[in-house]
């Protein structure tokens, strides 16, 4: 299986502050990889697809960079519904598997 | 627009077996390229890729569940389901549908909270 590891595990940033999560892969995953925004008792909603590819809907101060095995999701101006768990999650090959998630927390 | 909910047994004897369905409204189950997917998570832990059916009928599993899982596809009531056989306390967790469009996973339902018990 592919190993995704997220840093940092824990966040902690204020309104208006530009944050970036890593997302690291154990082999290349070319640009199959995924970001998810989820809050606490929701499901999670579909942020970046294909490393880069901006979701219809979600806001532009969202971005995702990368390829192969390093990765970035970055928010460039955090608002506060920013505040929440990301997820990393890799489509190269079966099975697909998740980062442990990143909580981003109001400082 | 595209709606998914999740029903089933909420609460499940060890050794017994999980059933959810997961019933698509607003669009058609056949509609378009679509894999369907179930993805869970364990109480205070990170998200687990279950499996998926394509829209072939193929199914894909995850090999931490070996062959305790089945994913299967009722096109005619426009739902998919979810069965996990022999289950333990290991498999409480809110489980997740999703339709995948083959690089990411674009709608999802609400959850359902399953737990493991005597």
């Amino acid at each position: 299986d592919i190993q995704m590891t997220q840093s940092p595990s824990t966040l902690s940033a204020s309104v208006g502050d530009r944050v970036t999560i890593t997302c690291r892969a154990s082999q290349s995953i070319s640009s199959w990889l995924a970001w998810y925004q989820q809050k606490p008792g929701k499901a999670p909603k579909l942020l970046i697809y294909r490393a880069s590819n901006l979701e219809s809907g979600v806001p532009s101060t969202f971005s995702g960079s990368g390829s192969g095995t390093e990765f970035t999701l970055t928010i460039s101006s955090l608002q506060p519904d920013d505040f929440a768990t990301y997820h990393c999650q890799q489509y190269n090959s079966f099975p697909y598997t998740f980062g442990q998630g990143t909580k981003l927390e109001i400082k | 627009q595209l709606q998914l909910q999740e029903s089933g047994s909420g609460l499940v004897k060890p050794s017994q077996t999980l059933s959810l369905t997961c019933t698509v409204s607003g669009g058609s189950i056949n509609s378009g390229d679509y894999s369907w997917s179930w993805i869970r998570q364990p109480p205070g832990k990170g998200l687990e890729w279950i499996g998926y059916i394509s829209h072939s009928g193929n199914s894909y599993y995850n090999p931490s569940l070996k062959s305790r899982v089945t994913i299967s596809v009722d096109r005619s009531k426009n739902q998919f389901s979810l069965r996990v056989g022999s289950v333990t306390a290991a498999d409480t967790a809110v489980y997740y549908c999703a339709r995948d469009r083959a690089a990411s996973m674009d709608v999802w339902g609400k959850g359902t909270t399953v737990t493991v018990s005597s």
